[in-house]
């Protein structure tokens, strides 16, 4: 079946201008997750999403950045005023969240520079 | 210091080779140890998961824990160049959503 896909693969914009990533999730699967990757960083958790509860936002790094879900399915994460720090693999992943662990499928990411 | 520590490499093996990954951790709560690989270009896939102490195997693939001294391993044997990729190791504590996951350990398999 189908995977986790995100869009743009590739996007270039430069400094203070806004963007929109965009994550479509395995069918089926009830929660959604965003995650930063940056060079010798790791995967920075962003935000989390599980069906109709109030997503936790606890890693967004600052108040440019949002998130939403639409109809428990697509999601679209919003860049505003971008900053060259913003640079990073933007991940997107979903998972059942049931059984012993909550495995997370992992879509290929956006890659965003800012120039 | 982080929660979760994990030497970046790059490691570089001649095929064949047994490989061993490490990760440290600091928070005692963690349960679930999971390491994942990413090829170039793609998003992390589960290699393999364990509960708790001890070890776990899966074909070339070994896990183990230690929570005695907050010490994860991931051993490749017969490493081959499709193993090349980069593996990330990720805990989380029981009945919770958010895994904490390493820098990763890019790894190279020479032919």
């Amino acid at each position: 079946g189908a995977g986790v896909s995100q869009s743009p693969s590739n996007k270039v914009t430069e400094k203070g201008k806004d963007v929109e990533l965009r994550c479509d999730p395995i069918s089926g699967h009830t929660a959604l997750y965003w995650y930063r990757q940056s060079l010798g960083q790791g995967l920075e958790f962003l935000i989390y999403f599980q069906g109709n509860s109030a997503p936790d936002k606890s890693g967004l790094p600052s108040d440019r950045f949002s998130a939403e879900r639409t109809g428990g399915s697509v999601s679209t994460l919003t860049i505003q005023r971008t900053q060259q720090e913003d640079s990073a693999v933007y991940l997107c992943a979903s998972s059942f969240n049931r059984g012993v662990i909550y495995e997370q499928y992992f879509g290929p990411g956006t890659r965003l520079t800012v120039t | 210091q982080k929660e979760v520590e994990q030497d970046p490499g790059p490691l570089s093996v001649p095929e064949g080779a047994i490989v061993s990954l490490n990760c440290t951790y600091s928070n005692s709560a963690f349960q679930y140890f999971m390491w994942y690989r990413q090829y170039s270009r793609k998003g992390p896939e589960l290699l393999m998961y364990t509960y708790s102490s001890g070890n776990k195997e899966d074909g070339r693939f070994t896990a183990q824990v230690d929570k005695s001294s907050k010490y994860i391993s991931l051993f490749i044997r017969d490493s081959q160049p499709s193993d090349s990729a980069t593996y990330l190791c990720a805990m989380s504590a029981s009945g919770t959503y958010k895994y904490i996951f390493g820098t990763g350990t890019r790894l190279k398999v020479l032919a």
